[in-house]
């Protein structure tokens, strides 16, 4: 089955700067990316996401890039604030026949913007 | 418009019980999945559901099963509860097939067995 890799596990910057997270995939079938947000006692929060056709995509301050050769895609937030600190997954989505398809996540990756 | 639901918020049960976790999809959304999020980890899939069938199962064991209802809200039941199966419970529901592959998340059910 698909097997996702998140690194860093921790990742502390300063505010204002840029924090990147990378994430590799194992199934060449998987077509869809999606990145959460998931702050202290709440579910995760879809904040981007990209699609195997796509080569990047843009929302504001947070960018996601893919690599479909590599099976590698990152998430790229500038200009951080202290209110981006949250646990960020990374995901991808897996068809199963008739199914919508699953979600396979990473390990996570806990961001820290120090004021 | 009212996103993804959860109930309860917190559930304590003792090893061997049973527990019945619900979940109400966001408007306009027709699929449901089941994940478990053990503590420092990501979510792991339970399985899915889509008109009122289960469609895909992960790795769980059968004592994890479902519901999908006519109005599309779902339940998870857990049977002869192991202490290993505290986790936070996330439902996730998802759009109409075509329309996108978005999955949204709910709140969760942070259940523990002592």
């Amino acid at each position: 089955g698909e097997n996702v890799e998140q690194h860093p596990s921790t990742l502390s910057v300063q505010e204002g700067d840029s924090a990147v997270i990378k994430c590799t995939y194992s199934d060449s079938a998987s077509n869809y990316f999606p990145w959460y947000k998931q702050e202290l006692g709440k579910g995760p929060q879809l904040i981007i996401d990209i699609r195997s056709n796509v080569g990047e995509k843009k929302d504001q301050r947070i960018a996601v890039t893919l690599n479909k050769t590599a099976k590698h895609f990152s998430l790229h937030i500038t200009e951080t604030q202290p209110e981006d600190s949250a646990v960020y997954f990374c995901a991808a989505k897996t068809d199963g026949g008739t199914s919508y398809g699953k979600l396979t996540f990473g390990q996570g990756t806990i961001l820290t913007v120090h004021p | 418009d009212a996103g993804v639901t959860q109930s309860p918020t917190h559930l304590i049960k003792t090893r061997g019980q049973q527990v019945t976790l619900r979940c109400s999809p966001k408007s306009g959304h027709d699929t449901v999945s089941w994940y478990q999020q053990a503590l420092g980890q990501g979510p792991q899939f339970i399985f899915q559901y889509y008109e009122e069938e289960e469609r895909q199962r992960g790795n769980f064991p059968d004592r994890f099963s479902g519901h999908q209802f006519p109005n599309y809200s779902s339940e998870l039941n857990v049977n002869a509860l192991l202490l290993g199966d505290s986790a936070l419970y996330l439902c996730a529901s998802s759009p109409p097939r075509g329309s996108s592959y978005e999955q949204y998340f709910g709140p969760g059910t942070r259940l523990t067995v002592t």
